[in-house]
């Protein structure tokens, strides 16, 4: 099975920073990524997949790259609604289909 | 617009089993491949079985293979998991979620419902 590691596991920041996240796959997955977002008590929600093509409805400022085994999420101009939890998930290689650890975004 | 709605979950003893169950609406029930994903108590998500529009092919994770089993009713536009020999590391929220189609994500997710193995 591929596993994704993502990092940092936690990541402080504040209302108007940019900030980056990585997930690295264990073996290569071509753009067979997708990002989700996660508050408490709620569903994820997919922002990004086929590694940087933005869901419909998801603002600009979330931008998704990379390509074989390393992948980036950048936030831009950080907004209160994006503090969060963030997973990757590869579905290039399944069953299984898996998710990274997560990172989670917290207000500095 | 496309709604979730998990149901079944509950308080269950190691070895019992237990029955879930999504309603889906808003789409074309019978065009997507749907899944069940899980969330441990303060963990990340981990997949747990994965069914074709037709049913055709199912797939489940090691962890749960030969204990679940992943159903539909294209008919009734429902999903089923039967849950056995359940154990206490199956407790969590079970997640509903429909396939995106065009690529193997998932768009959009139920509520979930919580599924606590205890004795």
């Amino acid at each position: 099975a591929i596993q994704l590691t993502q990092s940092p596991s936690s990541l402080s920041a504040s209302v108007g920073d940019t900030v980056s996240m990585t997930c690295r796959a264990s073996q290569g997955i071509d753009t067979a990524l997708a990002w989700y977002q996660q508050k408490p008590g709620s569903p994820p929600k997919l922002l990004i997949y086929a590694a940087s093509i933005l869901e419909g409805g998801v603002p600009s400022r979330f931008t998704g790259s990379g390509s074989g085994t390393d992948f980036t999420l950048t936030i831009s101009s950080l907004q209160p609604e994006d503090f969060a939890t963030y997973y990757c998930q590869q579905f290039n290689s399944y069953p299984p289909l898996t998710f990274g650890g997560g990172t989670k975004l917290q207000i500095k | 617009q496309v709604q979730l709605v998990e149901s079944g979950g509950g308080l269950v003893k190691p070895g019992g089993s237990l029955r879930l169950s999504c309603a889906a609406s808003g789409f074309t029930f019978s065009d997507y491949y749907m899944a069940w994903i899980r969330q441990a108590p303060g963990k990340g998500l981990e997949w747990v079985a994965w069914i074709s529009s037709t049913s055709s092919t199912i797939y489940y994770a090691d962890s749960v293979r030969g204990r679940f089993t992943l159903s539909r009713d294209n008919a009734e536009n429902s999903l089923s998991l039967h849950m056995n020999s359940l154990r206490v590391e199956d407790t969590g929220i079970y997640y509903c979620a429909k396939d995106r189609g065009d690529y193997s994500v998932f768009d959009s997710w139920g509520q979930g419902t919580r599924v606590t193995v205890s004795s």
